[in-house]
């Protein structure tokens, strides 16, 4: 019974390259969120998705960021030509249901450096 | 929107000993939802407990309990008989019609023994 992953653990990318990061919620979970932690702080919401759906993308910035959960496959985060302030720890939560009580389960991260 | 506020940045507790650790909440939904979540120092997110805004009683879960006030918008977190591998990150966390979570800015648990 597999819980949520992410991948890669760890991602090292140079200042304009592009980073890309993966989730696989659990199993039966069908809302994917992404949330970011800069060092020392707090967890931030960035997007909430469905498959095939983008449900709020209130906390991604504007621009270099994009976020997908296909039909098939798992769900993806997109930096494009990242630069220092993207290191953070990057965090995927999945849940089962829509309203009432909904944990988020967390995978363990992806730390993205920039160099 | 959602508003977390954590007061405590660093709290001691003395093995074998119950630690309250604070949270307070500020939201305008009818209908929320509180959590504490614990990140020790190899960065995963373990979630603890959780509190339904209508639920009459207090969530327990093992040695964690959710002391929630409603009145008072506060959701501290009890964890008794402390052990070494408590030290920990602690972040309190909200949701409500939407459906991510606001978390606040943690409250770092030391156990000595």
């Amino acid at each position: 019974n597999a819980g949520v992953m992410q991948n890669p653990r760890h991602l090292v990318r140079r200042r304009g390259q592009e980073a890309r990061l993966r989730c696989s919620p659990m199993k039966g979970h069908s809302h994917v969120y992404w949330y970011r932690q800069l060092p020392e702080e707090g967890l931030k919401f960035m997007v909430y998705l469905q498959k095939e759906n983008i449900i709020d993308e209130s906390g991604m910035p504007k621009e270099r960021f994009s976020a997908e959960f296909p039909k098939e496959g798992p769900s993806i985060l997109r930096i494009q030509q990242v630069v220092r302030g993207d290191s953070a720890a990057y965090f995927c939560a999945s849940s089962l249901r829509t309203s009432g009580s909904y944990e988020q389960y967390f995978g363990p991260g992806t730390r993205l450096t920039v160099t | 929107a959602q508003k977390i506020t954590q007061t405590q940045p660093g709290m001691f507790v003395q093995e074998k000993e119950a630690v309250t650790l604070d949270c307070t909440y500020d939201t305008s939904d009818p209908s929320y939802g509180l959590f504490w979540y614990k990140q020790p120092s190899s960065g995963e997110m373990i979630f603890l407990i959780y509190q339904g805004s209508y639920d009459q009683q207090n969530a327990t879960e093992g040695r964690y309990s959710l002391n929630f006030q409603k009145a008072r918008k506060s959701a501290n977190l009890v964890i008794s008989a402390s052990q070494l591998g408590d030290s920990a990150m602690y972040f309190c966390a909200s949701s409500g019609s939407a459906r991510q979570l606001t978390f606040g800015s943690g409250t770092q648990l030391t156990v000595l023994p």
